[in-house]
């Protein structure tokens, strides 16, 4: 596909499993962003990578949250013992290079129900 | 937390008026790039804005980055049904971060 495609699009977890969300950026695209966005908000920002590097994760929420990109492609979000207020859309994003500005190819966004 | 303000947070249009959302920030902006989500969507990038005072304009969408650089606005003219939709204002840092606003949510009435 030509844009960037994520799995789950929806996923249901009972408070204090583990979950796991795939983001597959537009081929080529070096640069990757993950945010979360609460119902009525603005996307916050999570996390980035640039390859393989992940050189922000400043807005990870806790250490119950991690993420990797370990061969500079397909990246994973991982949420460990899910809480209520983990509750939200997440979002992938890609850009084709390495310096900011310009337009982020967002994803369709993972609907994490935390029950 | 969001550093910019956008206003207002809904805006109900009849079809075929025009309306504009505003951008507002306490800080100096290094750029503002606008986005769209359509309902149950994903942010679609629309335009950036880099310098002081710049216009930049999209068939009906016209968009304005001010002199200071503090605040910009999307005016809309002569909305159609398929601008419904939550526009976001966002700064990027240099890496690329987007500093998102809690965005304006239209609804048009027909």
């Amino acid at each position: 596909g030509a844009g960037v495609s994520q799995s789950p699009r929806y996923k249901v977890a009972k408070r204090g499993q583990d979950v796991a969300l795939r983001c597959d950026p537009i081929s080529g695209h070096v640069s990757l962003f993950w945010y979360q966005q609460a119902l009525g908000q603005g996307p916050e920002f999570l996390t980035y990578f640039q390859n393989e590097a992940q050189l922000d994760k400043s807005g990870l929420p806790s250490d119950r949250f991690f993420a990797e990109r370990p061969e500079g492609s397909v990246s994973t979000l991982k949420i460990q013992r899910t809480q209520q207020e983990d509750s939200a859309v997440y979002l992938c994003a890609s850009t084709p290079g390495l310096a900011g500005g310009g337009e982020q190819f967002f994803g369709p966004g993972t609907r994490l129900t935390v029950l | 937390g969001q550093q910019v303000m956008q206003i207002p947070q809904y805006q109900h249009v009849q079809e075929g008026e025009d309306f504009t959302t505003y951008c507002n920030s306490s800080t100096t902006l290094s750029n503002i790039q606008w986005y769209k989500q359509r309902p149950g969507g994903h942010p679609v990038f629309l335009i950036q804005l880099v310098k002081s005072g710049e216009v930049k304009k999209q068939k009906r969408l016209t968009f304005q980055f001010g002199e200071a650089k503090k605040n910009s606005s999307l005016h809309i003219t002569a909305t159609q049904t398929t601008d419904v939709g939550t526009y976001f204002c966002a700064e990027s840092d240099s890496w690329g971060k987007l500093q998102f606003g809690a965005g304006t949510q239209v609804v048009v009435t027909p």
